[in-house]
């Protein structure tokens, strides 16, 4: 139990572009989900935190503009990359907390590599 | 300061040795710390939980030290599988925030 799928799992996209990214939770209800960014030989970077019909939470230096997150439903949240640059090119993982687990476990997706052109 | 700091490595030790990460962090208000491992180009998937009063699973102990404020992962008999970058992360803020350092490399070689 507790797998969280990504979509797509790599994308290349030209300069300009937007890209959405999904991140599902298949058998489990995610009250929150997460998104991150790892850039090569970096560590993971909290982008924001999504909750199930509310706006999102940034953390400080992410743009909301740019970086677009729609939690629609407890097992889906997006994550859109608007006008994508070069400097966007990074690795995106999402994870999910779900509700009924005690402790709140983070169950990571498997990621999405973006490279923009 | 950054929240939690890691020794980035890498760590290169033969098969069978005995290797130790430590990993700092500068909020005394973290509750609970985790260790994770991560394979490149993969998402990083939970080792352990790291309690105060240690955490051993098999070849692989976790320690929290809250007084000075590390956290530790030992790791024993170390195999070629065992090769992969360690996060620490530490659970931050009302929304159970993971807040991970920077990875430690460990490669081990035959």
């Amino acid at each position: 139990g507790a797998v969280v799928s990504q979509h797509p799992s790599w994308v290349i996209c030209k300069s300009g572009t937007s890209v959405k990214i999904e991140c599902r939770s298949l058998d489990f209800q995610a009250t929150t989900m997460f998104w991150y960014r790892q850039f090569p030989k970096q560590s993971l970077m909290l982008m924001a935190t999504s909750n199930e019909g509310s706006k999102a939470t940034y953390e400080q230096g992410v743009e909301k503009d740019k970086f677009l997150i729609n939690h629609a439903s407890l097992t889906l949240s997006t994550l859109t990359v608007t006008s994508a640059h070069p400097e966007d090119s990074s690795f995106y993982i999402c994870s999910a907390v779900s509700g009924e687990k005690k402790y709140n476990e983070q169950f990571f997706g498997p990621g999405t590599r973006l490279t923009v052109l | 300061r950054k929240e939690v700091e890691q020794d980035p490595g890498p760590f290169n030790v033969p098969e069978g040795a005995t290797v130790a990460f430590n990993c700092t962090y500068s909020n005394s208000a973290s509750q609970s710390f985790f260790w994770y491992r991560q394979d490149c180009r993969k998402e990083p998937k939970l080792l352990m939980s790291v309690y105060s009063s240690g955490n051993e699973d098999g070849r692989f102990t976790a320690q929290l030290n809250r007084a000075s404020q590390y956290i530790s992962l030992l790791i024993r008999d170390s195999k070629l599988s065992d090769s992969a970058t360690y996060l620490c992360a530490g659970l931050s803020g009302g929304y159970n925030k993971l807040i991970f350092g920077a990875g430690t490399r460990l490669a081990v070689h035959p």
